[in-house]
C-alpha cells in the first residue's frame, strides 16, 4: 500500500519562507506523479494552489511555488503571511488510475 | 461559474447504505473525470474513486472496493457515490472534484462544498 508522506506540522515567522514535502513511502515523485497542493482552512473545503507540480492554479499569489526537491515534491511559501496559516495537502497519482492524499501540514504562522 | 453541489448524506446505522450525488454546471461535464475524496472528522484528505467521462473507467481506494460504486449520468450533469455496508471509518465529510487534466496537467479543481455521512454503531 503507498503511503503519501507530509510533516505533520510546521511553523513559520510572518515574512519567512518555508517549503512543505511530499514523499512517497517508496520510490521518488517525479513530474509523472502530477503532484498537486491543496489549501484548506477548517470548515472549507480544499483550494488548489499549485498541480502539475509547479502551476500555480488561478488567483494564488505568487509567493506560493512548487517544485521537485530530490526525491520529493515541494511546496515554497516565501513571505509568509498570517492567512496563509492552514492545512496543506498533496495528492500524487501512483498508477493504476490510483490517487494518494499526504497526511497533510498544519502550517502555523507565528 | 463551475460548480459541484453533493447532496444525499446524512445518519445511517453501520450495515446500511447511502447514495451521494454530484450536480456539476458551468463546463461539459462529460469531457471530465470526477472522483470522490473524503475527510473523517479531524482528519486528512483521503481519495475514494474516480470515473471517466463516459463511465467507462472507474477506480476506487482498497477501503471502499466492493462496497462503493461511483456513477454518473451525463444527461443529468450528475455523478454519484453508491455506499453499501457502512461502517463507522466511512463516516466523514465527501467532496466531488472535477479531474482536470489539459495537456495532462492534473489536478483536483474545483470542488463542491461537501456532504457530511455519519454513520453510527
Amino acid at each position: 500500500q503507498t503511503v503519501v508522506t507530509q510533516e505533520p506540522s510546521f511553523s513559520v515567522s510572518p515574512g519567512g519562507t518555508v517549503t512543505l514535502t511530499c514523499g512517497l513511502s517508496s520510490g521518488s515523485v517525479s513530474a509523472t506523479s502530477h503532484p498537486s497542493w491543496y489549501q484548506q482552512t477548517p470548515g472549507q473545503a480544499p483550494r488548489t494552489l499549485i498541480y502539475a507540480t509547479n502551476i500555480r492554479s488561478s488567483g494564488v499569489p505568487d509567493r506560493f511555488s512548487g517544485s521537485i526537491l530530490g526525491n520529493k515534491a515541494a511546496l515554497t511559501i516565501t513571505g509568509a503571511q498570517a492567512d496563509d496559516e492552514s492545512d496543506y495537502y498533496c495528492v500524487l497519482f501512483v498508477g493504476s488510475g490510483i490517487w494518494v492524499f499526504g497526511g497533510g501540514t498544519k502550517l502555523t504562522v507565528l | 461559474e463551475m460548480q459541484l453541489v453533493e447532496s444525499g448524506g446524512g445518519l445511517v446505522q453501520s450495515g446500511g447504505s447511502l447514495r451521494l450525488s454530484c450536480a456539476a454546471s458551468g463546463f461539459t461535464f462529460n469531457n471530465y473525470w470526477m472522483s470522490w475524496v473524503r475527510q473523517a472528522p479531524g482528519m486528512g484528505l483521503e481519495w475514494v474513486a474516480n470515473i471517466k467521462g463516459d463511465g467507462g473507467a472507474k477506480y476506487y481506494v482498497d477501503s471502499v472496493k466492493g462496497r462503493f460504486t461511483v456513477s454518473r449520468d451525463n444527461a443529468k450533469n450528475s455523478v454519484y457515490l453508491q455506499m453499501d455496508s457502512l461502517g463507522v471509518e466511512d463516516t466523514a465529510v465527501y467532496y466531488c472534484a472535477r479531474v482536470s487534466s489539459g495537456g495532462a496537467l492534473y489536478r483536483f479543481d474545483p470542488w463542491g462544498q461537501g456532504t457530511l455521512v455519519t454513520v453510527s454503531s
